[in-house]
């Protein structure tokens, strides 16, 4: 077991540019979500995966961003024309939801400045 | 939307003392979970209730979940520094997507 991986850790861009995200998950962990979190709020849910399939999206997320997991493993965050407003920590989880129980362990996340 | 509320926000006890955060949820939720985010890190599981009413232990730490599966609460008995951080309550909606709560951010003065 080596843990939610995510990377880059830190990513600093200009506004207007686009950004893609990598998370590796646990392996055999077959559901995958991601959240964004900004300072001194809690992570705010932005989609997840059933293995390769992606079963929900929250409204939040607008059609600059999109995520993929095309392999039912890694899994891809993409922001396409940056804005200041994106400026946030995003955390990815992992969770091989037995039995009901939907522990998710959590990555160190990917820092995103925007200029 | 689904709005999951905590209280309170901000938290500063004496090493020893007792703290408590309450969770609040506007829907009734299947489940509710509990994370600790140390100062500069990621969400950690502490602990899942499913059951209405139900009560559990982690050593000083008790989990509880309201009758009606609305709100939770978590008391720590004699807080320690290594108890300092934020703790999260979190559950999902009936759609699958997960909330997590506003947070209570605890520090322990030595």
């Amino acid at each position: 077991d080596t843990g939610v991986s995510q990377d880059p850790r830190h990513k600093i861009t200009k506004r207007g540019q686009n950004v893609t995200f990598r998370c590796d998950p646990i392996s055999e962990h077959n559901r995958l979500y991601w959240y964004r979190q900004t300072l001194g709020q809690g992570p705010e849910f932005l989609t997840y995966f059933q293995n390769e399939a992606q079963l929900e999206k929250s409204r939040l997320l607008s059609d600059r961003f999109s995520a993929e997991r095309p392999k039912g493993s890694f899994s891809t965050l993409e922001i396409q024309r940056t804005e200041q407003g994106d400026s946030a920590m995003y955390l990815c989880a992992s969770s091989p939801f037995r039995d009901a129980r939907n522990i998710q362990y959590f990555g160190a996340g990917t820092r995103l400045s925007v200029l | 939307g689904q709005q999951v509320m905590q209280i309170p926000q901000y938290q500063h006890v004496q090493e020893g003392e007792d703290f408590t955060t309450y969770c609040n949820s506007s829907t009734t939720l299947s489940n509710i979970q509990w994370y600790k985010q140390r100062p500069g890190g990621h969400p950690v599981f502490l602990i899942q209730l499913v059951k209405s009413g139900e009560v559990k232990k982690q050593k000083r730490l008790t989990f509880q979940f309201g009758e009606a599966k609305k709100n939770s609460s978590l008391h720590i008995t004699a807080t320690q520094t290594t108890d300092v951080g934020t703790y999260f309550c979190a559950g999902p909606d009936t759609g699958n997507q997960f909330y997590f709560g506003t947070g209570t951010s605890l520090t322990v003065i030595p």
